[in-house]
């Protein structure tokens, strides 16, 4: 059985740095590509960094390129999301989601972790 | 950046009706177009992946179609658990974008 399970959310002041986990079973995760998708309350879905099977590829949108990183480690199984200089258009639920066969097909998603941006 | 458009924003059908969904890409994407459904309070699922292969365990009266910009999916027979939020995405290119998505309400 396949599983996503995210942490690390919370509530954080603007300008504050949060960092989210994601730790992953029932596949090879050393195989996958990961990626971090998120969607503000009420609306729709925001793709926000991609990290390659090796670590040695890393795509970021727009809006968090130079304030989000991303890291995994195959030896534990977990993918990191790393958030720095948060601004309130950062609220979000922040899912945790595999790759499928081809980069960027989201195949598997976790249930989401809540990161509120408000002083 | 590729902008996905759909259409309608929303519609409301009757059990057993033939709904489908309208998504326009910016940009030629040949036919690397996703389509995924998502419940209230849910996380998305993916229903079809390159425009028209069918998610295992996914029922066969969702299909999908299109390539180059046009796309569309198809519910052949409106049931009351497909009362969802349908969003079209690209995988052609980063960053990977989404359409706004499509609620599907049962009459």
């Amino acid at each position: 059985q396949l599983h996503l399970v995210e942490s690390g959310g919370g509530v954080v002041q603007p300008g504050g740095s949060l960092r989210l986990s994601c730790a992953a079973s029932g596949f090879s995760f050393i195989a996958s590509g990961m990626n971090w998708v998120r969607q503000a309350p009420g609306k729709g879905l925001e793709w926000v960094a991609f990290i390659r099977y090796d670590g040695a590829n890393k795509y970021f949108a727009d809006s968090v390129k130079g304030r989000f990183t991303i890291s995994r480690d195959n030896s534990r199984n977990t993918v990191d999301l790393q958030m720095n200089g948060l601004r309130p258009e950062d609220t979000a639920v922040y899912y945790c989601v595999k790759d499928g066969r081809w980069e960027g097909d989201f195949d598997y998603w976790g249930q989401g972790t809540l990161v509120t941006v408000s002083s | 950046d590729i902008q996905m458009t759909q259409s309608p924003s929303s519609l409301s059908a009757s059990v057993g009706d033939r709904v489908t969904v309208t998504c326009r890409a910016s940009q030629t994407i040949n036919t690397y177009l996703n389509w995924y459904q998502q419940k209230p309070g849910k996380a998305p699922g993916l229903l079809i992946s390159a425009a028209s292969t069918l998610r295992s365990g996914v029922p066969s009266r969702f299909s999908g179609s299109g390539s180059g910009t046009e796309f569309t999916l198809t519910i052949s027979s409106l049931q009351p658990e497909d009362s969802a939020t349908y969003y079209c995405q690209q995988s052609y290119m980063t960053p990977w974008t989404f359409g706004q998505g499509t609620k599907v309400e049962i009459k």
